[in-house]
């Protein structure tokens, strides 16, 4: 079974500054994916960002980039120079099935304050 | 414009009843997925498609099903029989030619039991 756990229910940051979302992962899979999905107030889910666990490189998007501790089974987030709009549920997935399925975990609210 | 389309968005529903969200896409994805979301919690699988008239069930399955009668459709019904039933629906597609490709996201459906 696999399972994703997201240890901070709430996380605050002014415009400008940085965040970190932290997430740990537990799979005995030795191939999977690792998702960061985003989810405003609009309610739609938006994916942010992801990454292959045979890829050593840590992926990176715009503003958004991920370190990714395969042995540790950590895959946290950093958003740099935040934005009001970054105001959002932040949800951690894992993918291991070839049929897709998603294992998300419980979500990190971050709210971005001028 | 492609994408996934869910209606309705606000669905209200009577002790007893049976009620019918439809997921709607023209990406040409393969492979479809429900999605309930709870408060406080992440998304959890209802159930999921891979080819026309075939599905399976997810974690979550009592109380609902599902018909996959055409690619683009993906319809989810909530039966008298789910205890309850109140909750947020995410409908979501994928190609799944690539088993690990990324799954996409419609506006979701809000069901709320009077």
């Amino acid at each position: 079974a696999q399972t994703v756990t997201q240890s901070q229910p709430e996380m605050s940051v002014q415009e400008a500054e940085t965040v970190t979302l932290s997430c740990t992962y537990d799979t005995s899979e030795s191939n999977y994916y690792l998702f960061w999905y985003k989810q405003p107030p609009s309610r739609q889910m938006i994916l942010v960002i992801r990454q292959e666990a045979y890829k050593q490189q840590n992926a990176t998007e715009n503003r958004f980039s991920v370190n990714f501790q395969k042995a540790a089974k950590s895959f946290s987030l950093k958003i740099s120079d935040s934005q009001l709009g970054d105001t959002a549920m932040y949800f951690c997935a894992l993918l291991v099935s070839s049929w897709g399925k998603l294992q998300f975990g419980a979500g990190t609210q971050v709210v971005v304050t001028p | 414009d492609g994408g996934i389309t869910q209606s309705p968005k606000y669905l209200f529903r009577k002790e007893g009843q049976n009620v019918t969200l439809s997921c709607e896409q023209n990406l040409n994805h393969d492979a479809m997925y429900w999605y309930r979301q709870d408060p406080g919690q992440g998304l959890r699988l209802i159930y999921y498609s891979q080819i026309v008239n075939d599905f399976q069930k997810g974690d979550i399955a009592e109380g609902y099903s599902v018909s996959r009668e055409k690619k683009e459709s993906f319809p989810l019904t909530v039966t008298s029989a789910q205890k309850n039933p109140t909750a947020f629906y995410l409908c979501a597609s994928r190609w799944a030619a690539v088993s690990t490709d990324t799954q996409y996201f419609g506006p979701g459906t809000r069901l709320t039991v009077l």
